[in-house]
């Protein structure tokens, strides 16, 4: 069985400032780890992925995670946050074998203020 | 390249009456498909999913049921819909293990 925790359903920013959102995970197996942003009225769109290659994964939109195996994390940050992240962020996992039911975290709003 | 669409967009619906949201893959055979509901503020929930035709498999007891009647088709339906089956609905396929693709979503609201 997996699961992903985000921690903080909020989180505000300044423009310019750097983002970052949290995820840890539990996989009873070697995870695929991603993250995906939402806007409104809308299905989610990938923004990164890891999938056992370089555990520093580079997505769209200026966005990365870090793969930390030891602290079971896959943190999303952004060096500068502009207005256009607004949205909502969900970090997910499918695990490596079995049934791929891909489980999601509960997500996290990111605000931008100016 | 695969697409998948989902439809209708937004719906309307009265207490009582019938349900049915589809959800159609292009570009790939026997994908594995999905069913989430999404609350605010509690992400993201599976409500079915399915490896093959006529193969679903339940995640939550609730009043919706679903079906695939064909490789690239996913039904989402309810007979008689309650106050609660408000929400947004999303359709995802997942290639293998690597991603899962998601459908632009059905907003739906029982009154």
């Amino acid at each position: 069985a997996q699961s992903v925790t985000q921690l903080g359903s909020h989180v505000s920013v300044s423009e310019g400032a750097l983002v970052l959102l949290r995820c840890n995970y539990s996989s009873s197996v070697p995870p695929y780890l991603f993250w995906y942003v939402q806007y409104p009225n809308q299905g989610l769109q990938l923004l990164l992925k890891y999938t056992s290659a370089a555990t520093l994964v580079k997505g769209i939109n200026g966005f990365e995670a870090e793969f930390k195996k030891s602290e079971t994390s896959f943190h999303l940050t952004k060096p500068s946050a502009h207005m256009s992240d607004a949205a909502e962020y969900f970090c997910a996992v499918i695990p490596s074998g079995g049934s791929y039911i891909p489980t999601f975290g509960r997500g996290t709003s990111l605000i931008v203020h100016p | 390249s695969q697409t998948i669409h989902q439809w209708p967009a937004t719906l309307v619906q009265p207490v009582g009456s019938p349900l049915s949201l589809e959800c159609t893959v292009e570009g790939t055979s026997n994908p594995n498909l999905y069913w989430y509901r999404q609350a605010a503020g509690r992400g993201l929930q599976l409500l079915f999913y399915s490896i093959g035709i006529d193969q679903i498999s339940s995640e939550v007891p609730q009043n919706l049921s679903a079906s695939r009647p064909q490789d690239r088709q996913f039904i989402l339906s309810s007979k008689k819909l309650l106050l609660s089956d408000s929400g947004f609905y999303l359709c995802a396929w997942v290639r293998e293990n690597t991603e899962a693709f998601f459908g632009q979503g059905t907003r739906l609201t029982v009154v």
